[in-house]
């Protein structure tokens, strides 16, 4: 059965550092890109960021870039997400998310961690 | 950077009834377009994926067509657990999500 569990998010205050993980289980986890999604409070999703199976290439929505970084530890089988500078539309549940193959979605979530960024 | 726009916002229907939700592309996306179902406190679902595939799992009743920039997810006979927020995904160079339309009980 194929997990993805996340953790690490909190309340933070502005200007604040958080790191994420996401630890997953069920499937062979060097094979699949990884994404980080997120969803603000009673709003849409929004695409945050996503890393290739074998995490040379990473990419960011622009709302991040320069503030956030993804990095996976294969050998670990987890997925990471290291914010910075945290302002308060950061605020979100994140979730983790792998694709399913080659532009075709997101097979498999996790529940989510909440980030409040707060003073 | 293409934008993705879910129309209706809120669609109110009753269970039985068929759902037809639209989603259009600035520009085209091929048939790489996903479809997820989200119900109050939980992650999203995938429900298809490459414009008509279903998910593992995923009853029948849903279906997903469409290829350039317009897309449609129908859904044939509301049941009650299908009361949900709908998003639409597309993948050009990066992923990108729709607003979203509620389905809610009329």
């Amino acid at each position: 059965e194929v997990q993805l569990l996340e953790s690490g998010g909190n309340l933070v205050q502005p200007g604040g550092s958080l790191r994420l993980s996401c630890a997953a289980s069920g499937f062979t986890f060097s094979n699949y890109g990884m994404n980080w999604v997120r969803q603000g409070p009673g709003k849409g999703l929004e695409w945050v960021s996503a890393i290739s199976a074998g995490g040379a290439r990473t990419y960011y929505a622009d709302s991040v870039k320069g503030q956030f970084t993804i990095s996976r530890d294969n050998s670990k089988n987890t997925l990471y997400l290291e914010m910075n500078s945290l302002r308060a539309e950061d605020t979100a549940i994140y979730y983790c998310a792998k694709e399913r193959g080659f532009k075709g979605g997101f097979d498999y979530w996790g529940q989510g961690t909440l980030v409040t960024v707060s003073s | 950077e293409i934008v993705l726009t879910q129309s209706p916002a809120t669609l109110s229907l009753s269970p039985g009834e068929r759902a037809t939700l639209s989603c259009r592309a600035s520009q085209s996306v091929s048939s790489y377009l996903a479809w997820y179902q989200q119900k109050p406190g939980q992650a999203p679902r995938l429900l298809i994926y490459d414009a008509s595939n279903r998910a593992t799992g995923i009853p029948a009743r849903f279906s997903g067509s469409g290829s350039g920039t317009d897309f449609t997810l129908t859904i044939s006979s509301l049941e009650p657990e299908d009361f949900a927020v709908y998003y639409c995904q597309e993948r050009s160079n990066w992923w990108t999500f729709g607003q979203g339309t509620k389905v809610e009980i009329k």
